[in-house]
């Protein structure tokens, strides 16, 4: 059975620092998806991880994965308040065809200025 | 307009009640999904359909029934509603094998049981 496992699950932490928030999972998967949610919305998405070594940055927020460690990272430069959201990573499971998404509890950031 | 629609948005319904939750999209995908959302759980998928004639059960079925009325339409059911059903349920879909396969989600429908 697939478990993915985010952490931490709480973050808050000052406009300006940088952080990384982790996500492992228990098999073999090459498909990885990090999403954003605002309180009360809908998920965004933000990055698509099709293959090890993968990298992917957008403005603050940097994401990769790491297939043989099955572990994908979401580092945040420099954080501003607008970053304030939960953000999820979800895997797909072996076989990556399926698209059966099993998403990590989330990670609630909060910036502060 | 939105290319993912859920609708209700709200829904405040009581136990034993049957109630459907409508999902439509204009972006074309083949797959959609069913999830819900509990707090401290994150999203966990109720059903999935590859096409209008492949439904498929996902971790959370029992309670919920779908049906997929056409490429662009999949409806949840709670045939009788109770109050750990109350929740928030989201909508997605996605391409075909051979692209990204990212999902693409609706804008929620809070439901609460009472």
């Amino acid at each position: 059975e697939l478990k993915v496992e985010q952490n931490p699950l709480f973050l808050s932490m000052q406009e300006g620092k940088n952080y990384t928030i982790y996500c492992n999972y228990s098999t073999t998967s090459d498909r990885l998806y990090w999403y954003r949610q605002d309180p009360g919305k809908s998920l965004e998405s933000l990055f698509v991880l099709l293959s090890n070594g993968a990298v992917k940055q957008e403005g603050r927020l940097m994401a990769s994965l790491d297939t043989k460690a099955r572990l994908s990272t979401l580092h945040i430069t420099a954080a501003v308040h607008d970053l304030s959201a939960t953000y999820f990573c979800a895997v797909d499971m072996v076989g990556g065809a399926t698209n059966k998404l099993i998403f990590g509890t989330g990670t609630l950031l909060a910036v502060q200025p | 307009d939105a290319d993912v629609t859920q609708t209700p948005r709200n829904r405040i319904t009581k136990t034993g009640k049957r109630i459907m939750l409508e999902c439509s999209q204009t972006k074309g995908h083949d797959r959609m999904y069913w999830y819900r959302q509990d707090p401290g759980l994150g999203l966990r998928l109720i059903y999935y359909s590859f096409d209008v004639k492949d439904i498929n059960k996902g971790e959370i079925s029992d309670g919920y029934s779908v049906s997929r009325q056409a490429q662009a339409k999949f409806s949840l059911s709670l045939e009788s509603a109770i109050p750990n059903q109350t929740a928030l349920y989201f909508c997605a879909t996605s391409d075909l094998p051979g692209n990204t396969l990212e999902q693409f989600f609706g804008p929620g429908t809070r439901l609460t049981v009472l």
